[in-house]
């Protein structure tokens, strides 16, 4: 399967400021990587479609100017939470498609907004 | 389809024993599902997935059976170990639909030693 990384494993930053997550194909070119988010307890929640080149494809009730999202290459693509509240607190996840559909996981970031 | 709460299910087996997860999928358009094992703190693991044209699949120790007439699909375990601690999710998708899943709510699954 691909091996998908992203960084930072964890970050704290207080409100007001701004947050990049970098998710990354290691081994495979990803045309789409999608953007996740989970509470504790609870399941993935997909906030976006990020497609290589174009904008991404937000889903219902996600604020696209606050979560921004940027793929500029086949291997990378970046979330930038902005204006952090502290509600924004959670478990950011990536991932992207492999061969046949089956998608492949980043180890998430946790990010903790004071 | 996607569930959203506070409180997963969880499921307690002595080691050793088999273990059956199941899931309720809402979207009888679904045609390809994966179920993931999720870590404390980790992102989603591949585990097996199957395809709308089979009822049956087996990988290394787990098996996936799928009921479309219910839309319902299990997850087995075989002799688990202490490392299949974690909590498990049913994934679904329309695969000409945008390739996006959606996630089951999860169960906990705790070894006993």
């Amino acid at each position: 399967g691909a091996v998908v990384s992203q960084h930072p494993s964890r970050v704290i930053c207080k409100s007001g400021t701004s947050v990049k997550i970098e998710c990354r194909s290691l081994d495979f070119q990803a045309t789409t990587m999608f953007w996740y988010r989970q509470f504790p307890k609870q399941s993935l929640m997909l906030m976006a479609t990020s497609n290589e080149g174009s904008k991404a494809t937000y889903e219902q009730g996600v604020e696209k100017d606050k979560f921004l999202i940027n793929h500029a290459s086949l291997t990378l693509s970046t979330l930038t939470v902005t204006s952090a509240h502290p509600e924004d607190s959670s478990f950011y996840i990536c991932g992207l498609t492999g061969q046949f559909y089956e998608q492949y996981f980043g180890p998430g970031t946790r990010l903790t907004v004071t | 389809g996607e569930s959203v709460g506070l409180h997963l299910p969880t499921l307690s087996v002595q080691e050793g024993d088999n273990s059956i997860i199941n899931c309720a999928y809402s979207n009888s358009a679904s045609d390809y599902f994966i179920w993931y094992k999720q870590e404390s703190g980790k992102g989603p693991q591949f585990i097996i997935d199957i395809r709308s044209n089979m009822d049956k699949r087996q990988g290394q120790r787990v098996t996936v059976l799928l009921n479309k007439t219910v839309k319902h699909l299990s997850l087995q375990i075989a002799a688990t170990q202490p490392g299949d601690s974690a909590v498990y999710f049913c994934a679904e998708t329309y695969a000409q639909g945008a390739q996006k899943l959606v996630f089951g709510q999860g169960t906990r699954l705790t070894i006993n030693p």
